[in-house]
């Protein structure tokens, strides 16, 4: 089955700066999503992602696929306490019946 | 508001006492599913459903049970939980099946077996 390896597996940034989350799959990606955790709590989805190439953004978080399709980021400009959380990348397998995640990638921003 | 709830929010319960969560959702969803998270492990899907009265295994459905009586709501039983079933517990739902949809997760479950 399909395998997504999140980068880093935490991050600790001073506020206002920029950072890279990535996420890698060891096979083409059927929907790419990126949500965001906070401790113990739900899942808040933030982007999808379908088509090689593509890019989406929503306030300060921009997120890519890249051509092949097999590779994500997310990349958070002038970073804030609010996007402290756990973010976590999914992928379809292409069946369309779930979701496989990623680890994880914990965001910690210093003030 | 559009949602998906789940009941309790925080439960201790002792190894072998059946234990029921539920799982509803308010926006006519066809799909619906349960997924478990835990540490270094990420969220593994334990059951789904593609529509009233169909489920099917996920991943990790090993001492579970799930029904779809009704398209709303979508119960995760553990007939004797074990701490191995330790874990927080995720409820999701989506329009239908298929990569174009995203989907919408509950506040999830913190489950405690002792």
């Amino acid at each position: 089955s399909q395998e997504l390896e999140q980068s880093p597996q935490s991050l600790i940034v001073q506020e206002g700066k920029n950072l890279t989350i990535n996420c890698t799959s060891s096979k083409t990606l059927y929907g790419l999503y990126w949500y965001k955790q906070k401790y113990g709590e739900g899942l808040i989805f933030l982007m999808m992602l379908q088509k090689g190439g593509e890019e989406k953004s929503h306030e300060k978080i921009t997120a890519k696929l890249d051509e092949k399709k097999q590779q994500s980021s997310l990349h958070i400009t002038a970073s804030q306490p609010s996007h402290a959380g756990i973010y976590l990348c999914g992928a379809d397998e292409g069946y369309g019946n779930k979701l496989v995640f990623g680890a994880g990638t914990i965001l910690r921003v210093k003030s | 508001e559009a949602q998906v709830t789940q009941n309790p929010r925080y439960l201790i319960t002792v190894t072998g006492k059946k234990l029921t969560v539920t799982c509803s959702q308010n926006m006519n969803h066809e799909y619906m599913s349960w997924y478990r998270q835990d540490p270094g492990l990420g969220l593994r899907q334990i059951y789904y459903s593609m529509n009233v009265e169909v489920t099917d295994k996920g991943d990790v459905p090993e001492g579970y049970k799930v029904s779809r009586k009704e398209k709303r709501n979508f119960p995760l039983i553990l007939e004797s939980p074990s701490p191995n079933q330790t874990s927080l517990y995720f409820c999701a739902s989506s329009p239908s099946l298929g990569h174009s949809y995203e989907q919408y997760f509950g506040p999830g479950t913190r489950l405690t077996v002792t």
